[in-house]
């Protein structure tokens, strides 16, 4: 286990709600990056907090948008929920800002849009 | 913006038999490659990584090697037990601060039989 936590660990929402999804970092890691897993393929990085600051972002529109708290938690939001959102949300954490970078992924929570 | 390759999409192979996977990037920049392993219903876990002054990196029966010239890198398993079944991913990234996002392969779906 990495010491990474999502919740909830499975949410139904119908097209056009708002959803939050949240994240608590390992201990020691400062950094959390988002990702999208739809069935069947590899991660998509969304974006990624460092110190409560975006400090990256992918190719996914202005409706995703988070947050990270003093403690380094995370949150991920989504509005306007759209059938296509449906997929494995992934945050990993890791310490930022040296040559370490490695990332450790929580286990996940799987939205399904109806 | 960087792409990896993945291949086989899938593989199926006898327990004890060695397997292995490819992967090519795109981005001559990216430095660091991580191998990721993914059970059902769980997140991706860090299996082994390398960067990009290593050429070879070996722990117990999966080993990883990279070929900066060719942009490839493969992983090795020796000795597959069917635990070992799951879906294996590599990634690649430029390392720390806004370039550390990991870009994803689309999967390898492998299954060890008895």
């Amino acid at each position: 286990e990495t010491g990474v936590t999502q919740s909830p660990t499975h949410l139904i929402k119908t097209r056009g709600q708002q959803v939050t999804l949240r994240c608590s970092s390992q201990s020691g890691h400062n950094t959390v990056s988002w990702y999208q897993q739809a069935l069947g393929q590899g991660p998509q990085f969304i974006f990624q907090y460092y110190r409560e600051e975006e400090n990256g972002r992918g190719n996914f529109p202005p409706r995703f948008s988070g947050l990270q708290f003093p403690n380094y938690s995370s949150e991920l939001n989504v509005n306007a929920l759209e059938l296509d959102d449906s997929a494995l949300y992934l945050c990993a954490s890791s310490v930022g800002g040296g040559e370490t970078d490695t990332q450790y992924f929580g286990p996940g929570t799987r939205l399904t849009v109806l | 913006g960087e792409n990896v390759e993945q291949h086989p999409s899938t593989l199926s192979v006898q327990e004890g038999d060695s397997a292995v996977i490819k992967c090519t990037y795109s981005d001559s920049a990216s430095n660091y490659f991580p191998w990721y392993k993914q059970e059902l219903g769980k997140g991706p876990q860090l299996i082994i990584d390398i960067r990009s002054n290593v050429g070879e990196k070996k722990d117990q029966r999966i080993a990883v090697t990279l070929n900066k010239t060719a942009k490839h890198f493969s992983l090795h398993i020796t000795e597959t037990q069917p635990e070992d079944s799951a879906v294996y991913f590599c990634a690649a990234s430029k390392g720390t601060g806004t370039a550390s996002k990991l870009t994803f392969g689309t999967g390898t779906r492998l299954q060890v039989t008895l």
